[in-house]
């Protein structure tokens, strides 16, 4: 029953470093997708992907970048972190098979500080 | 395009007080509806969903009615309870995308007191 796994769970970086969250499912799902959540902003959709080897952008994708060369995998790679790149990310995966076609399911989420 | 507004919050509340949540949408075509939770420390995860008009989608004590006549999916419950606090999130998702994408309003958080 993991569903959706992300890690790390925490992580400071300094200004212009580089790092990957990780996030893998394990329901065999289409749909993944990467979303930040700021502080009374909700939830942006920073990529998506349909499929493996498909990606597109969201509504936010300036400074990420993701691949998908497995259904499973979705990793988002921060390249020359910034401040304004501070908060929290999910990764949800979704299905379009009944009975639970177009639920998300989302990780638990990394918290995520530039300084 | 399409979007979703949610009331402000916090809502606070004492136990056993009814709760409603306003959510109205914009959309072009027919998007399917959600509300998700969000408890501390954690992910989203689902707490009911309509995918028609005049569906309604109920969960734990919550209800929601797909209104789109006045493009609303407000969520209740008669009786709230200390451990329903926590943040709620409407969202849509237009199903004709083929992408399954959901656009989320900003979070509602409510806080019940004992």
């Amino acid at each position: 029953n993991a569903g959706v796994t992300q890690t790390p769970k925490f992580r400071i970086l300094k200004i212009g470093q580089s790092m990957t969250l990780q996030c893998t499912q394990d329901m065999n799902h289409n749909y993944m997708y990467w979303y930040r959540q700021d502080p009374g902003m909700g939830l942006k959709l920073i990529y998506y992907s349909v499929g493996a080897g498909i990606t597109d952008k969201g509504e936010v994708p300036n400074g990420y970048n993701v691949s998908r060369s497995t259904t499973e995998d979705f990793p988002l790679r921060l390249e020359l972190a910034a401040p304004s790149q501070t908060s929290v990310y999910f990764c949800a995966s979704s299905t379009r098979d009944p009975p639970r076609k177009n639920i998300q399911y989302f990780g638990a989420g990394t918290r995520l500080s530039v300084l | 395009g399409n979007s979703v507004t949610q009331m402000e919050g916090p809502v606070t509340l004492s136990e056993e007080a009814f709760l409603t949540i306003n959510c109205t949408y914009t959309a072009t075509g027919y998007p399917s509806l959600f509300w998700y939770v969000q408890y501390p420390g954690e992910g989203l995860q689902l707490l009911l969903k309509a995918t028609k008009a005049d569906d309604k989608g109920s969960n734990k004590g919550f209800e929601a009615t797909y209104r789109k006549e006045t493009t609303s999916f407000h969520l209740e419950k008669g009786s709230v309870q200390v451990s329903d606090s926590a943040v709620y999130f409407c969202a849509l998702s237009d199903r004709d995308s083929g992408t399954y994408k959901y656009i989320f309003g900003t979070g509602t958080r409510l806080k019940v007191l004992a």
